[in-house]
C-alpha cells in the first residue's frame, strides 16, 4: 500500500498566484480530511469529505480557498489568489469510517512569496 | 468547543532514559477519544498510540504508554528507554465520540512538544 500521497511537496509561488494542492487516499478509504499547519495556529482542520461529499468546511479560512473531491481516489485543494500568510504545510489524511485511525500524507510545503 | 493543550514547547532526555509528556484537555463530552502522533523531520505524521475514553486501563504500544486521568481530563504520554529515533515533535490530538453539527471524525491537535534526546 502506498498510502496517502500527496503532490507536490514543495510549491513556492508568487503573491496573487493560483495553488492548486493535489491528494490521493488510500484504496477504499471513505473519509478524506485536509489540515493546515503553522507555527502561530498548529494544526487545524481545514475540510473533510465523507464519500467524496464534503461535510465540513468550516475550517477553510476564506473564499480564496476551495476544494473538491470529484471521486474517490483523488482530491485537490485550491487557492486563488495566493498569499504569503497562507505559507504552511498542508497535510491530506484518510481513514476507513469517521473513527478509524487517520493516516497522513507527508505534506505538502507551500510558501508564497 | 473542545481544546487541547500541550504546556511544554520543549523537552529533553537522555538515551535510553524515560521521559513524560503532558496533555490536558477541555470538552463537555463523556465520549471520545485521545491520541499521540510523532512528527519527525520528515514531516510525516505517525500514529503513537491511542485512547478510547470509555476504557479505564492505560494504553500501551511497546515502550509508549499513556497515563489516562478522565476525570482531570489528563493524558500524558510516557516513552521509555528512549531512543534517538525518538527525537521528534509530538501532538496530543483529540476527536469526539459523536456525530453532530459536521464534527464526526475531526481531529483537533495541541501545539506540540519538540522531543530531544541526547546521546
Amino acid at each position: 500500500d502506498a498510502g496517502v500521497i500527496q503532490s507536490p511537496r514543495h510549491e513556492v509561488t508568487e503573491m496573487g498566484q493560483e495553488v492548486t494542492l493535489r491528494c490521493k487516499p488510500i484504496s477504499g478509504h471513505d473519509y478524506l480530511f485536509w489540515y493546515r499547519q503553522t507555527m502561530m495556529r498548529g494544526l487545524e482542520l481545514l475540510i473533510y469529505f465523507n464519500n467524496n461529499v464534503p461535510i465540513d468546511d468550516s475550517g477553510m479560512p476564506e473564499d480564496r480557498f476551495s476544494a473538491k473531491m470529484p471521486n474517490a481516489s483523488f482530491s485537490t485543494l485550491k487557492i486563488q489568489p495566493s498569499e504569503p500568510r497562507d505559507s504552511a504545510v498542508y497535510f491530506c489524511a484518510s481513514s476507513l469510517g469517521a473513527y478509524n485511525e487517520q493516516f497522513f500524507g507527508p505534506g505538502t510545503r507551500l510558501t508564497v512569496l | 468547543a473542545q481544546t487541547v493543550t500541550q504546556s511544554q514547547p520543549e523537552m529533553s532526555v537522555q538515551e535510553a532514559e524515560t521521559v513524560t509528556l503532558s496533555c490536558t484537555y477541555d470538552t463537555s463530552e463523556s465520549d471520545y477519544y485521545l491520541f499521540w502522533y510523532k512528527q519527525p523531520p520528515s514531516r510525516q505524521m505517525i500514529l503513537v498510540i491511542r485512547q478510547e475514553a470509555y476504557k479505564q486501563q492505560n494504553a500501551t504500544e511497546n515502550r509508549f504508554s499513556v497515563n489516562f486521568q478522565k476525570a482531570a481530563k489528563s493524558f500524558s504520554l510516557k516513552i521509555s528507554d528512549s531512543q534517538l529515533g525518538d527525537a521528534a515533535m509530538y501532538f496530543c490530538a483529540y476527536r469526539s465520540a459523536f456525530s453532530y453539527g459536521g464534527s464526526q471524525g475531526n481531529l483537533i491537535f495541541g501545539k506540540g512538544t519538540k522531543l530531544s534526546v541526547k546521546p
